[in-house]
C-alpha cells in the first residue's frame, strides 16, 4: 500500500508554476521521497528525488518539510507537455509503490 | 544509448491462454523490476529480478513468473489469463536495485 497522500487532480495556467502538494507523515528517517510523471501512453519517467534538503535540477524543484512528513514539487514554468499524472513515492527497499497521484492539467 | 525495451507493445488473448512479455533493460542496468498497470491505477510492483534470481515480490499469485537471462533481458510469463489481467505491464531496470528506475512505455495486454 502507499504511503503517500496526494489531490487527485490540480490545474495550472500555462507558463506559471506548478506546485504539486504530496504528504507522507509516516516516512522513516532512511527513507527518500522521488517523484515522476507519466504522460498519456508512456511509462514513468524520474524527475528528482530527495531525502532532507531541498533539490533542484533541470526539469523541477523539490521542497521538503524540515519534518519530512510533506514535500511539494515545482515546475517553474509549466507548459502544455507537462500535463501528465504525477506520482511523489516513498521508498520502501528496493521496490516503488506508487499511489494514485495527481493529475497536472496546464490550461493554455 | 537505448532505455528500456518492451515488446510486444499491444496483444491480445482470451482467457485461459498464457502470454510472455519482454523487456531489454537500459544499457548499464542489471535489475529488471516488473508492474501491472490497470486503467486509471498507479503501477503496482509484481517481482524484481537481479543476477537471474527473484529478489523481491508483489502481492501477485503463482500464475505470474519471470525469468533474467545472462545478458540481463527479462521475461514476464502469465498463465491461466483472466479477465483482470487486462493492464499495461511495465518493465523498469536499474543498476543493483538501485533508484531512481527507468521505466520503458509497457506492454498493453487484453483479455478478452
Amino acid at each position: 500500500d502507499a504511503k503517500t497522500t496526494q489531490p487527485p487532480s490540480m490545474d495550472c495556467a500555462e507558463g506559471r508554476a506548478a506546485n504539486l502538494p504530496c504528504n507522507h507523515s509516516t516516512i522513516s528517517g532512511n527513507e527518500y521521497v522521488y517523484w515522476y510523471r507519466q504522460i498519456h501512453s508512456q511509462g514513468p519517467q524520474y524527475i528528482i528525488h530527495g531525502l532532507k534538503n531541498n533539490e533542484t535540477n533541470e526539469m523541477a524543484s523539490l521542497i521538503i518539510t524540515e519534518d519530512r512528513k510533506s514535500s511539494t514539487l515545482i515546475l517553474p514554468h509549466a507548459t502544455l507537455r507537462d500535463t501528465a499524472v504525477y506520482y511523489c513515492i516513498v521508498r520502501a527497499g528496493d521496490k516503488i509503490i506508487f499511489g494514485k497521484g495527481t493529475r497536472l492539467h496546464i490550461l493554455p | 544509448d537505448a532505455g528500456v525495451t518492451q515488446s510486444p507493445t499491444h496483444l491480445i488473448k482470451t482467457r485461459g491462454q498464457q502470454v510472455t512479455l519482454r523487456c531489454s533493460p537500459k544499457s548499464g542496468h542489471d535489475t529488471v523490476s516488473w508492474y501491472q498497470q490497470a486503467l486509471g491505477q498507479g503501477p503496482q510492483f509484481i517481482f524484481q529480478y537481479y543476477e537471474e534470481e527473484e529478489r523481491q515480490r508483489g502481492n501477485f499469485p503463482d500464475r505470474f513468473s519471470g525469468h533474467q537471462f545472462p545478458n540481463y533481458s527479462s521475461e514476464l510469463n502469465v498463465n491461466a489469463l483472466l479477465l483482470g489481467d487486462s493492464a499495461l505491464y511495465l518493465c523498469a531496470s536499474s543498476l543493483q536495485g538501485n533508484l531512481p528506475q527507468h521505466f520503458g512505455d509497457g506492454t498493453r495486454l487484453s483479455i478478452l
